[in-house]
């Protein structure tokens, strides 16, 4: 089983649409978790951390649910500028002291107009 | 903002050549980690290092070596180079304060070895 696994999609979803990703992760000692966005043949980027709590940015909401392991992302009002793939990070602390950080492989998502 | 460099977007190299891979980045962070990046596979990674002159092994490490005698400086050495490493090489840094810290990602160097 994989460490961290998301679906790869692509989902296709109308302007103006609600979508939403699951990650699940592996390691009940993951730490942190993080969602990153990657456009087209560029590097990732940070979008929103995710905290125990749950936490919201603009139209985007993350929730974190360790009693299952997994995260999920929420956009809400999708734009077109939205499309990208959406990384699924988890951080965990091994043995040597520093943290590692496990990348899903990302859920592709196109908004069509 | 963070800034991570890297020396090249594009390289093309041949079979057996020993390839540099340079990264830089400029905000005193400690740690320093480069990924490849691959269709399906997602990100795995090589190396990171936590200090200077320090290196741990990624997941994937045969076939690379790494270089930190600076600590804004991350080098990631192909010692001869073969036509599996083409690839999406993406270096990234982060901090040490209270762990968990963002990773800020270069802009890539995409490496086709012939």
């Amino acid at each position: 089983r994989k460490e961290v696994e998301q679906d790869p999609g692509p989902f296709n979803v109308p302007e103006g649409a609600t979508v939403a990703f699951n990650c699940t992760y592996s390691n009940s000692a993951s730490q942190s978790f993080f969602w990153y966005r990657q456009d087209c043949r560029k590097e990732p980027k940070l979008l929103m951390s995710v905290y125990s709590s749950g936490n919201e940015d603009g139209r985007f909401t993350a929730q974190l649910n360790r009693a299952s392991q997994y995260i999920s992302l929420l956009i809400r009002d999708s734009k077109l500028s939205d499309s990208a793939t959406y990384l699924c990070v988890v951080n965990l602390l091994p043995t040597s002291g520093t943290y590692k950080y496990i990348f899903g492989t990302g859920t592709r998502l196109k908004v069509l107009a | 903002d963070v800034k991570v460099t890297q020396s090249s977007r594009y390289l093309v190299k041949r079979t057996g050549e020993k390839v540099f891979l340079e990264c830089v980045q400029d905000m005193d962070h400690e740690n320093m980690f480069w990924y490849r990046q691959d269709p399906g596979l997602g990100l795995r990674l090589i190396y990171f290092s936590y200090d200077v002159k320090m290196k741990e092994k990624g997941d994937i490490p045969e076939g690379y070596s790494v270089s930190r005698e600076k600590k804004e400086r991350f080098s990631l050495i192909l010692e001869s180079a073969s036509t599996n490493q083409t690839s999406m090489y993406l270096c990234a840094s982060s901090s040490n304060t209270g762990g968990g810290e963002t990773q800020y990602f270069g802009p890539g160097t995409r490496l086709l070895v012939l």
